[in-house]
């Protein structure tokens, strides 16, 4: 298994650009999540999905959008890109909820910088 | 809403000394998940802690859930450099379909 794939692993974008990171799972993994986590701090929550078809705002969602149309895709999309939104985003995945037994893993990150 | 606070930021150490991070919450946790982050690295889960006055250990670490599961910290025994990185906790609230809330980390300096 190669567990949570994230796609770029760096970009640079100028700002009012768009993109979009991919994030794919291959552990069947019912829940997915997009964190940010800037330079020296904790991640933040953005986005999670609880299955296909389902998403939820996080605690940071401004500037963000999401989908969830296949249990394996949880892209994160980036309009009208901001220098505020230079930050590592992670992507990750749990079986079923963060509760006993089911732990989060996550993406190898993606680095992203607006200038 | 919820914050879990942890301290200290940064901890440097010499190698063979201990180390210990602690993390509170302003709200009780359903349980508190440990994660470390080698530098350049993504988060790996650590151990998850549920019950109230838990103790779990891991080789030199040992990690301790408080009574009124408002607390935990890590313990690392006799470090070594390859415990470099930042350690984060994070906190769940009873449902957890939104996921943790975590900590800043403290991050862990280690000179040899």
């Amino acid at each position: 298994n190669a567990g949570v794939t994230q796609t770029p692993k760096f970009r640079i974008l100028k700002i009012g650009q768009s993109m979009t990171l991919q994030c794919t799972q291959d552990m069947n993994h019912n829940y997915m999540y997009w964190y940010r986590q800037d330079p020296g701090m904790g991640l933040k929550l953005i986005y999670y999905s609880v299955g296909a078809g389902i998403t939820d705002k996080g605690e940071v969602p401004n500037g963000y959008n999401v989908s969830r149309s296949t249990t394996e895709d949880f892209p994160l999309r980036l309009e009208l890109a901001a220098p505020s939104q230079t930050s590592v985003y992670f992507c990750a995945s749990s079986l079923a909820e963060a509760k006993a037994g089911n732990t989060i893993y996550f993406g190898e990150g993606s680095w992203l910088t607006v200038v | 809403g919820q914050q879990v606070m942890q301290i200290p930021q940064y901890q440097h150490v010499q190698e063979g000394e201990d180390f210990t991070t602690y993390c509170n919450s302003s709200t009780t946790l359903s349980n508190i998940q440990w994660y470390k982050q080698r530098p350049g690295g993504h988060p790996v889960f650590l151990i998850q802690l549920v019950k109230s006055g838990e103790v779990k250990k891991q080789k030199r670490l040992t990690f301790q859930f408080g009574e009124a599961k408002k607390n935990s910290s890590l313990h690392i025994t006799a470090t070594q450099t390859t415990d470099v990185g930042t350690y984060f906790c994070a906190g769940l609230r009873g449902g957890g379909a939104d996921g943790l809330t975590f900590g800043k980390g403290t991050h862990l300096i280690i000179q040899p």
